[in-house]
């Protein structure tokens, strides 16, 4: 079945600029979770969602980033007057629901260049 | 607060021989506990994972035991093979509390085997 998917793949952007970032969870799955990561190191947790309802964001570093799943489906991660710091990998994952919240499935990620 | 620390890559091998990538853990509670492996150009996947103390997680030849004494998580494989080239993460998710859903992951150690 299909897997986790990530749009786009990759996103070059200027300083300043916004971008949304979309993530499509496994169908079915109930929870989603953004990451960030940078290079060397590993994924970031940012915040999560169980269905629409958006469960802790106490990762998202400012309140440039949010996020949000209107349908509890697709995610979207949005980041306002980007900055060169906010490169990275952004990477979404899925769960099944919430006796499984662990058993993440990612996708691909998104690589955000902000020059 | 609650952390992971793992072995420094990159780690090379030769085909058949045995590995082990170290990986300890900081927490204020009693985390369940996991492996998850990045091949090349693709998401994170869960390897294994250990819920308790003294539980041993193990898949595809790959195990870690849960040792709460020494806070470790270690990952082991008695014969690697060119296929397990890719990045492991080691990681931990709390069981209650509002950081349940977010995987705190080492920086995660590069497995190059070698034929």
């Amino acid at each position: 079945g299909a897997g986790v998917s990530q749009s786009p793949r990759y996103k070059v952007t200027k300083r300043g600029q916004d971008v949304a970032l979309r993530c499509d969870p496994i169908s079915g799955h109930v929870s989603l979770y953004w990451y960030r990561q940078a290079l060397g190191q590993g994924p970031e947790f940012l915040t999560y969602f169980n269905y629409e309802a958006q469960q802790d964001k106490s990762g998202l570093p400012n309140d440039r980033f949010s996020a949000e799943r209107p349908e509890g489906s697709i995610s979207t991660l949005t980041i306002q007057r980007t900055e060169q710091r906010d490169s990275a990998m952004y990477r979404c994952a899925s769960s099944p629901g919430t006796g499984n919240l662990y058993e993440q499935y990612f996708g691909p990620g998104t690589r955000l260049t902000v020059t | 607060g609650d952390s992971v620390t793992q072995m420094e890559g990159p780690v090379t091998l030769s085909e058949e021989a045995f590995l082990t990538i170290n990986c300890t853990y900081t927490a204020t509670g009693y985390p369940s506990l996991f492996w998850y492996v990045q091949y090349p150009g693709e998401g994170l996947q869960l390897l294994l994972k250990a819920t308790k103390a003294d539980d041993k997680g193990s898949n595809k030849g790959f195990e870690a035991t849960y040792r709460k004494e020494t806070t470790s998580f270690h990952l082991e494989k008695g014969s690697v093979q060119v296929s397990d080239s890719a990045v492991y993460f080691c990681a931990l998710g709390m069981n209650y509390g509002g950081s349940q859903g977010n995987l705190i992951f080492g920086k995660g150690t590069k497995l190059s085997v070698k034929p």
